[in-house]
Formats: C-alpha cells, sequence, structure tokens
C-alpha cells in the first residue's frame, strides 16, 4: 500500500538554529498538506500544495512541494521554542480521494 | 466557534466492555473521520465518511464500528474493548474530502 515516510523521526535544535523535515511518498500525490502537532495537543492544519515544484511560505516556515510530486520538505529558519512539537506530512491516498494517509511524523524539540 | 468536538476526553475501559465515543462539528464539513494515534505509528485512520449516508474502512477498522448520525455527528463504537486499543482517537471534519482537516482535541482511551 501506499507509504508516506517522513525524515528524520527526531530532531533535537538550539534556539536560533534552523530545521528541515523530509517528506517521501511511494506514490505521486495529487496534493500534500502539513499539518503541526503540539506536545499532548491534537494536529493542526498549516497549509496544502498542490503544483510540482510549488514553494509557499508562512512567516519563517517554508514548504516545498517536489517537481515529481512525490516528496516534500518543511524548513523553519532560526527555530524558536513555540515550534516544538511534531510535523506530519499528508497526501491523499492513491486511487481515492476521499481520504489522507499520514506520514509518519518528525518530532522537534528547542532549546534555550 | 467550537470547530469539532469530541467526548469523552479521557476514558478507561476493561477488557470486554463496549463504549461509544461521540464526534459533533459546527463547521458544515461533509467529510468526518476517525483516527488513533498511537507512540511511533503516526495517525492511521479507522473508518471515514466521505459525505452524510455513507461509511468506509479504513486502514485499521476491525473492531471498529462507526454511525454517522447526521451530517453533524459521527461515533465511533467499540463492540467489546481490547488492551490493543489503548489508543488516542481523533475525530476530524472537512469540507471536501482530503483538504484541510480540522481535528478535535482527542480521546485518551486506556482497556485495562
Amino acid at each position: 500500500g501506499q507509504q508516506v515516510m517522513q525524515i528524520p523521526q527526531y530532531q533535537h535544535v538550539q534556539e536560533g538554529e534552523d530545521f528541515t523535515t523530509y517528506c517521501n511518498s511511494s506514490t505521486t500525490l495529487s496534493n500534500i498538506q502539513w499539518y503541526k502537532q503540539r506536545p499532548g495537543g491534537h494536529p493542526v492544519f498549516l497549509i496544502q500544495l498542490v503544483k510540482s515544484g510549488e514553494v509557499k511560505k508562512q512567516k519563517r516556515l517554508t514548504f516545498q512541494f517536489g517537481e515529481a510530486k512525490k516528496n516534500s520538505s518543511l524548513h523553519i529558519t532560526a527555530t524558536q521554542t513555540t515550534d516544538v512539537g511534531t510535523y506530519f506530512c499528508a497526501g491523499p491516498q492513491t486511487g481515492t480521494a476521499s481520504k489522507l494517509t499520514f506520514g509518519t511524523g518528525t518530532r522537534l524539540q528547542v532549546t534555550l | 466557534n467550537a470547530g469539532v468536538t469530541q467526548t469523552p476526553k479521557f476514558q478507561v475501559l476493561k477488557t470486554g466492555q463496549s463504549m461509544t465515543l461521540q464526534c459533533a462539528q459546527d463547521m458544515n464539513h461533509n467529510s468526518m473521520y476517525w483516527y488513533r494515534q498511537d507512540p511511533g505509528m503516526g495517525l492511521r485512520l479507522i473508518y471515514y465518511s466521505a459525505s452524510e449516508g455513507t461509511t468506509d474502512k479504513g486502514e485499521v477498522p476491525n473492531g471498529y464500528n462507526v454511525s454517522r448520525l447526521n451530517k453533524r455527528e459521527f461515533s465511533l463504537r467499540l463492540e467489546s474493548a481490547a488492551p490493543s486499543q489503548t489508543s488516542v482517537y481523533f475525530c476530524a471534519s472537512s469540507e471536501v474530502p482530503t483538504y484541510g482537516y480540522t481535528f478535535g482535541s482527542g480521546t485518551r482511551l486506556t482497556v485495562v
């Protein structure tokens, strides 16, 4: 079945350092979405990318969708303690427009 | 706006007991989903309802049943709870399938 993998599984950075998580799908995706889950919280939708090679920015966050539409990345510039949490990518399951497959997630820890 | 409301927030069950997790959304969304989240396993889809009156199985449906009571409400039932069903359960909704899920705050279920 379709698999969506993320690397790294966990990253610990000092506040002010940059952070990148990578998302790779075993199949081509019609779109890719990113979610953030704070510790003890629930996933919150951040953004959707649709076009091949698309790049979107939200303040210090930069999202990119690969040219082949099978991979994506989230880059955070100058991390802050408020960035702590787990970041998930998600894409529609192959053959259906009705449900998402979530990636395995990258847990980010930021310390002062 | 309440968004997606899940009840209860916490529950402890004995093996073999049954219970229903409730989910309601007030955003007039068409699609609703039930996920479970286990450490290191990400979010796995249990059941979903692409629109009112329809339900379908996800990745891990065994041991669960669902009811889309109306457009607002989507319940998840455990008929005979097992320790393997200890997890955090999230309900989510979206206006259209596979776009921008809004998640509830989750139900933390322990089966002993």
